[in-house]
């Protein structure tokens, strides 16, 4: 059974950084065509894409947010990291961490509960 | 950029048949996934590569793909199907992941 759960600080203070972790179970990163996305949704709005890693170690960032945001992945821990600097209140959001196992292009078809980040002074 | 433009809402009665669309220019030529979102859950995958639909998911769930527009169709409609959906696809000209704006569907 694949599954992958978000773990982080619910509230944190304008200008710091965000440090979010996925741990997963189910399948490896290690295996060809399997990629871990993070994904945003503020309250009452839309999904939006965040970054995703595959198991090459490829990396994709938003182009929008590439310069706040780093991924990455430990393959021992079952873990994938997202971080992210200079939070701003337009940040707050439930985070997702969702797999794909067809490379970049795939669907993402095992989905976290997602994590509620508040960001506030 | 590229864009994926859904409507904001469709509404229909339970029994007929629903038609989510998801436009973007040439969109046919790229693989168009669907997610069902209900409020509070994150989102469950319901159509992949246009018109695959996962396990689980039941036969009243369906995706075309052609042009500029895909559409999700779900026949029958139940209460059950009250959700926002989304559509998704890959960019692969900047490598980017792209969502649409989400659709409301309303069953009355």
């Amino acid at each position: 059974q694949v599954t992958l759960r978000e773990s982080g600080p619910a509230l944190v203070k304008p200008t710091q950084t965000l440090t979010l972790t996925c741990t997963f179970s189910g399948f490896s990163l290690t295996t060809p065509g399997m990629c871990v996305s993070w994904i945003r949704q503020p309250p009452g709005k839309a999904l939006e894409w965040l970054a995703l890693i595959d198991w090459d170690d490829d990396k994709y960032y938003n182009t929008s947010l590439t310069t706040r945001l780093t991924i990455s992945k430990d393959t021992s821990e079952n873990q994938v990291v997202l971080r992210m600097t200079n939070l701003d209140p337009l940040d707050t959001a439930t985070y997702f961490c969702a797999r794909g196992n067809r490379g970049r292009g795939s669907a993402f078809d095992i989905w976290g509960q997602g994590t509620m980040v508040t960001v506030s002074s | 950029s590229y864009v994926l433009t859904q409507p904001p809402s469709v509404s229909v009665a339970p029994g007929k048949t629903a038609r989510i669309t998801c436009e973007g220019n040439n969109i046919g030529s790229k693989s168009v996934h669907w997610y069902q979102q209900k409020p509070g859950q994150a989102p469950v995958l319901v159509i992949y590569y246009d018109s695959d639909r996962p396990s689980g998911i039941p036969e009243r769930f369906s995706g075309s793909n052609s042009g500029s527009t895909a559409t999700l169709t779900i026949s029958r409609v139940e209460a059950g199907d009250e959700a926002d959906y989304y559509c998704q696809v890959w960019e692969i000209t900047s490598d980017h992941v792209l969502f649409g704006g989400g659709t409301k569907l309303t069953v009355l």
